[in-house]
C-alpha cells in the first residue's frame, strides 16, 4: 500500500512569516513529487513539482526533496492571508503507474 | 495554459439514475486523463486512468461497470456514474496530464448529490 503522510494541522502562521509544510511517502521507487493547494470546495491547484534531491524555488515557494529520507517539504515565505488553504502533497510512483497518490493535506491558516 | 474544464459543476439526481460528467483539456492534448473522488475531509482518491482510444484502468475497489469511462478524443474524457446511490455522493475531479511530463492539471470538479 503506497502511502503519503501529512500532518493535518491546522498549522497557524503569522502573516509575513515562513510556513513549513512536510510530507513523507512510503514507496521508495517514487519518481515525481507535487504540491497542490486546495481551497475549500475547490479542486487542487498545482503549486510546484520536484523530481530530484535538493531545493527548487519558485517565487515565494521552495520545495525540498530528500529521497533517502523519503521526505518532501514546502516552504512559503512572506506568508499572506490568501495562502490560507489545504496543501496536498502528491506522489507519482515508478513502475509505470500514472496516477498520483495524495496525502490528506495540511490545513494552513495565515493569521493577519 | 494547461486549462481543464469539467461539466457540470454540480448535479443532483435521484437514486437509480445515471449521471455523465465531462472533462475537457482546453488548450492542450491529453493522451491520459485521470478521475479522482474526494469525500468530505478526505484526500483525493484515484478512481481510474483514462487513455485515449483504449479501455480505462481502474483502481482496486472501483467498479468498472458502475463508473463507465470513455476517452474518445485527445481533449475529452467522460465519466458516467450508473445507477447512482446516495453513497456515490462525492466531489468528482478529473485531471489531464501534460504530454511528456508527469504533471497533472485538475478540472474544477463536479459535486454529485444523489438523493
Amino acid at each position: 500500500q503506497k502511502e503519503v503522510e501529512q500532518n493535518s494541522g491546522p498549522l497557524s502562521v503569522p502573516e509575513g512569516a515562513i510556513a513549513s509544510l512536510n510530507c513523507t511517502y512510503s514507496d521508495r521507487g517514487s519518481q515525481s513529487f507535487f504540491w497542490y493547494r486546495q481551497y475549500s470546495g475547490k479542486s487542487p491547484e498545482l503549486i510546484m513539482s520536484i523530481y530530484s534531491n535538493g531545493d527548487k524555488e519558485d517565487g515565494r515557494f521552495t520545495a525540498q526533496l530528500n529521497k533517502a529520507s523519503q521526505y518532501v517539504s514546502l516552504l512559503i515565505r512572506d506568508s499572506q492571508p490568501s495562502d490560507s488553504a489545504t496543501y496536498l502533497c502528491a506522489v507519482k510512483s515508478g513502475g509505470g503507474a500514472d496516477g498520483l497518490t495524495f496525502g490528506k493535506g495540511t490545513h494552513l491558516i495565515i493569521q493577519p | 495554459g494547461a486549462v481543464v474544464s469539467q461539466h457540470p459543476s454540480w448535479v443532483i439526481c435521484k437514486s437509480g439514475t445515471s449521471v455523465k460528467i465531462e472533462c475537457r483539456s482546453l488548450d492542450f492534448q491529453a493522451t491520459t486523463m485521470f478521475w479522482y473522488r474526494q469525500f468530505p475531509k478526505q484526500s483525493l482518491m484515484l478512481m481510474a486512468t483514462s487513455n485515449e482510444g483504449s479501455k480505462a484502468t481502474y483502481e482496486q475497489g472501483v467498479e468498472k461497470d458502475k463508473f463507465l469511462i470513455n476517452h474518445a478524443s485527445l481533449t475529452l474524457s467522460t465519466l458516467t456514474v450508473t445507477s447512482a446511490h446516495p453513497e456515490d455522493s462525492s466531489f468528482y475531479i478529473c485531471s489531464a496530464r501534460l504530454a511528456a511530463t508527469d504533471t497533472q492539471y485538475f478540472g474544477p470538479g463536479t459535486r454529485l448529490t444523489v438523493l
